[in-house]
């Protein structure tokens, strides 16, 4: 069964630093790819998304992620974090011709002012 | 505005009771999931429904039960099989696939169930 990994669940960091989480799945066939956001008290969001083309995406609020085939990975960057960015992250991976995503169990990212 | 509402926001029941947890969407999509959100789980598959009167299983079904009799509705009954419902339960839609590959999923505020 296709699975996607994320790893260090709980992150805590200070505003301006760097984020990047890293996300990696198991499927070795056309895939696409997927970060949401869920905010505390709202609902999950997309952030960016991956379909084919360029392997560098940039989505909302400043974040980007790049998707390496031969690592099988998609992580998520953002070069300087706001107190607003505290959210739990969710890396999904959906396989072409499949409506079914699978996701990561998440990472709780915690942004001190 | 379009999207997907779900109801109520917060439910409390009394152990072995069923439970029904409504989903709406407006967005004319095919595709409806429900997922299960734990704390250190991420979301994980109940049931999904690509198109009206078809569901299949996801990666957690026993406990649940869904219908699909229209394309806007998609309700979750937790049974009292289930033998851990308390949970914040999440339902999504996506279009139809079709030859894009696409499969972005919009979600629902969620429903948070607790069972007494």
């Amino acid at each position: 069964a296709q699975s996607v990994s994320q790893h260090n669940h709980h992150v805590i960091l200070s505003e301006a630093a760097s984020l990047e989480l890293g996300c990696n799945y198991s499927y070795g066939g056309t895939v696409n790819l997927f970060w949401y956001v869920q905010y505390p008290g709202q609902h999950l969001q997309l952030l960016l998304k991956y379909f084919s083309g360029d392997p560098l995406v940039k989505g909302i609020k400043g974040f980007e992620a790049e998707f390496i085939k031969s690592k099988f990975s998609f992580n998520l960057r953002k070069p300087s974090v706001q107190w607003s960015d505290t959210a739990e992250y969710f890396c999904a991976v959906g396989l072409y011709g499949n409506n079914r995503l699978a996701f990561g169990k998440g990472n709780q990212v915690v942004v001190i002012p | 505005d379009g999207g997907i509402t779900q109801s109520p926001k917060y439910l409390f029941r009394k152990e072995g009771q069923n439970v029904t947890l409504s989903c709406e969407q407006n967005l004319n999509h095919d595709a409806m999931y429900w997922y299960r959100q734990d704390p250190g789980q991420g979301l994980r598959l109940i049931y999904y429904s690509q198109i009206v009167n078809d569901f299949q299983k996801g990666d957690i079904a026993e406990g649940y039960s869904v219908s699909r009799e229209k394309k806007e509705s998609f309700p979750l009954t937790v049974t009292s099989a289930q033998k851990n419902p308390t949970a914040f339960y999440l339902c999504a839609s996506s279009p139809r696939q079709g030859s894009s590959g696409y499969n972005e999923q919009f979600f629902g505020p969620g429903t948070r169930l607790t069972v007494l």
